[in-house]
């Protein structure tokens, strides 16, 4: 069965600085792989996905991810955040033929203006 | 582009009703709906995944008959919980995949709460 970790549970940054939340994924097959995010007081919102070719992908806001086969990675960054970034961050991962969502625990991230 | 609905976003009822809930694609045709749980400071937990015009797959430990799903449509998927309790109050999320994608979008949630 596949899972997926996300190691950091909550994250204070100050605005400006740069930001890695790490996620991986336990499968040995092919994967796609997400990041979404949820504001307070909103849904979900996809932030980007790899599915294939380039293993950095940019997503909106200023978001990156780079997926690393080998050390089964796919860690989210961004430059320099923002207090608009404040939010719950979750990698989401699907294996090959299996249409089921899953879900890391999430990373609370808290932007210091 | 992508934007799922669910209605109602709040519902409050006594124990032993059922609540219905409604998860609308409004602009994309969704063969997969799937309905999550979310339980405050986790991460999403899945109930079940329902495909237009079959009986939806409900993950171990969750009640069938306890919550309905219904796919009536490519657009539309319903939760009915049954015979609410106080035990059933959370945010029930639901998510659409567009037809030929591997990608979800998600709906607001509905916060429900069973006094």
């Amino acid at each position: 069965a596949q899972s997926v970790s996300q190691h950091n549970h909550h994250v204070i940054l100050s605005e400006a600085a740069s930001l890695e939340l790490g996620c991986n994924y336990s499968y040995g097959g092919t994967v796609n792989l997400f990041w979404y995010v949820q504001y307070p007081g909103q849904h979900l919102q996809l932030l980007l996905k790899y599915f294939s070719g380039d293993p950095l992908v940019k997503g909106i806001k200023g978001f990156e991810a780079e997926f690393i086969k080998s050390k089964f990675s796919f860690n989210l960054r961004k430059p320099s955040v923002q207090w608009s970034d404040t939010a719950e961050y979750f990698c989401a991962v699907i294996s090959f033929g299996n249409e089921k969502l899953t879900f890391g625990t999430g990373t609370r991230l808290t932007i210091i203006p | 582009g992508a934007v799922v609905s669910q209605h109602p976003s709040r519902v409050i009822c006594k124990s032993g009703t059922s609540v219905k809930i409604e998860c609308r694609s409004l602009d994309f045709q969704a063969t997969t709906m799937f309905w999550y749980r979310q339980f405050p400071k986790q991460s999403l937990m899945l109930m079940a995944t329902s495909n237009e015009g079959s009986k939806a797959t409900y993950e171990q430990g969750v009640e069938k008959d306890k919550f309905l799903i219904n796919h009536a449509s490519l657009t539309l998927s319903t939760l009915t919980v049954t015979s609410a309790h106080p035990e059933d109050s959370s945010f029930y999320i639901c998510s659409a995949m567009e037809r030929g994608t591997d990608t979800q979008y998600f709906g607001p949630g509905t916060r429900l709460t069973v006094l």
